[in-house]
């Protein structure tokens, strides 16, 4: 079965902080996922990965491939970074068309001013 | 941003009654799918489509059908309402499938009494 697993579910930090928060996934990929979404409810896309590292800003996304591992790294956190913060994977039908994505709970990040 | 926009963006309905969802987008991407998302779970894929006329089911398509008549349109339709179907609905669009960013619709609050 597939599964996503995200650590923390929550994270509270003081503005300024260094961010990390994990996935874990149970089968080989070709790609992840990171999104964010907004106290409203807006989902955006953040990255998508397959190896290695990518930045954005203040934002970092890096993967392991072989320990099926990836972090989504936040520096110099701010109030405005507050959200919930998705990564996600495919899941290959068995059509070999690419089906779907199997997402994780999410960790819900507050940061303080 | 891309262009997905979804309607009704806020429904209240009774059980039994017919509800329709629509995910209309002007990009002109190949595939659509539709999520729900309720408390405790993460993003849960209900139906995608792949092509004018080509859909297939998700992890939690029972009580939903779909169709898609053409690249800018996707319905959602729920024959008969039940109150385990309240929950947020969002579509998403990608060019080439999962192992392409996804962009999100802003949702649709769907509450069945």
């Amino acid at each position: 079965k597939n599964e996503v697993e995200q650590s923390p579910q929550n994270l509270t930090a003081q503005e300024g902080e260094f961010i990390t928060i994990n996935c874990s996934y149970s089968v080989g990929i070709s790609a992840l996922h990171w999104l964010q979404q907004h106290p409203g409810g807006g989902i955006v896309s953040l990255f998508m990965l397959s190896s290695g590292k990518k930045k954005h800003g203040r934002l970092i996304a890096t993967i392991n491939i072989q320990e099926k591992h990836s972090s989504l790294h936040i520096t110099a956190s701010h109030p405005r970074d507050s959200a919930v913060y998705i990564c996600a994977v495919p899941l290959m039908n068995y059509g070999g068309s690419q089906g779907n994505l199997i997402f994780g709970k999410g960790t819900k990040l507050s940061v303080k001013p | 941003d891309a262009g997905i926009t979804q309607s009704p963006r806020h429904k209240v309905t009774e059980t039994g009654t017919p509800v329709t969802l629509r995910c209309h987008q002007t990009e002109n991407h190949r595939y659509m799918y539709w999520y729900r998302q309720d408390p405790g779970h993460g993003l849960r894929l209900i139906h995608y489509s792949y092509g004018v006329k080509d859909t297939d089911k998700g992890e939690v398509s029972d009580g939903y059908s779909v169709s898609r008549s053409k690249t800018e349109d996707f319905l959602l339709t729920l024959e008969s309402a039940t109150s385990s179907q309240t929950s947020v609905y969002f579509c998403a669009i990608s060019e080439t499938g999962t192992n392409n960013e996804q962009f999100f619709g802003p949702g649709t609050r769907l509450t069945v009494l």
